[in-house]
């Protein structure tokens, strides 16, 4: 089956500071990745998400690439403010008769004032 | 709206207990899926609905017991369970089970067993 693989598991920047996670996955069948967000006492919130035909999206001030050859994909978050501190989750979902989504371990990012 | 409402958000039960924990969604989706999470890990799938039909079962105990009265609905019974099924349990929806929909979280039961 799939594996992700997610690092760093915790990651704590400045304010106004980028931040960038990277996700590698080992199926080359797998063609959507989407990221989610979750802060404490909260379900996962899709933030972005990526599909295998492009190579960048942008919603501005977060960003996912994908290297499909390399079998990575990242997170991009620019200008980072308080209210972005959560853990945030990587997934892939191969193809199959339903969205089975393989989640990375996960990324704390702290970002302090 | 893009809500998917879960009851209880805290549920303490004994191991000879008997509870259900509810999932409601009203975005006309046709799938629904239930995960568990542990403390600092990522959400494991447990079951996939799509149509009302259960189309993945994830190799979960029997003591975990899934039910869709209709299309709206999830529920997931709860018997006999142990302590380490203590988790965070978390319902998700998407328009349908196929690849490449985006699933839709509720906020989650916190379960201890004790």
């Amino acid at each position: 089956g799939e594996n992700v693989e997610q690092h760093p598991s915790t990651l704590s920047v400045q304010e106004g500071d980028s931040a960038v996670i990277k996700c590698t996955y080992s199926d080359s069948a797998s063609n959507y990745f989407p990221w989610y967000k979750q802060e404490l006492g909260k379900g996962p919130q899709l933030i972005i998400d990526i599909r295998s035909n492009v190579g960048e999206k942008k919603d501005q001030r977060i960003a996912v690439t994908l290297n499909k050859t390399a079998k990575h994909f990242s997170l991009h978050i620019t200008e980072t403010q308080p209210e972005d501190s959560a853990v945030y989750f990587c997934a892939a979902s191969p193809t199959g008769t339903a969205s089975k989504l393989t989640f990375g371990t996960g990324t704390r990012l702290q970002v302090t004032l | 709206d893009t809500e998917v409402t879960q009851t209880p958000k805290h549920l303490v039960m004994g191991m000879t207990n008997k509870k259900s924990l509810k999932c409601e969604q009203h975005m006309g989706h046709r799938a629904m899926y239930w995960y568990k999470q542990k403390a600092k890990k990522p959400p494991e799938l447990m079951f996939v609905y799509s149509y009302e039909k259960l189309s993945i079962n994830e190799s979960v105990p029997s003591r975990f017991s899934p039910e869709c009265p209709n299309s709206s609905l999830l529920n997931l019974h709860l018997h006999a369970l142990q302590p380490e099924d203590s988790a965070l349990y978390l319902c998700a929806s998407s328009p349908t089970a196929g690849v490449k929909n985006i699933q839709y979280f509720g906020a989650g039961t916190r379960l201890s067993v004790l």
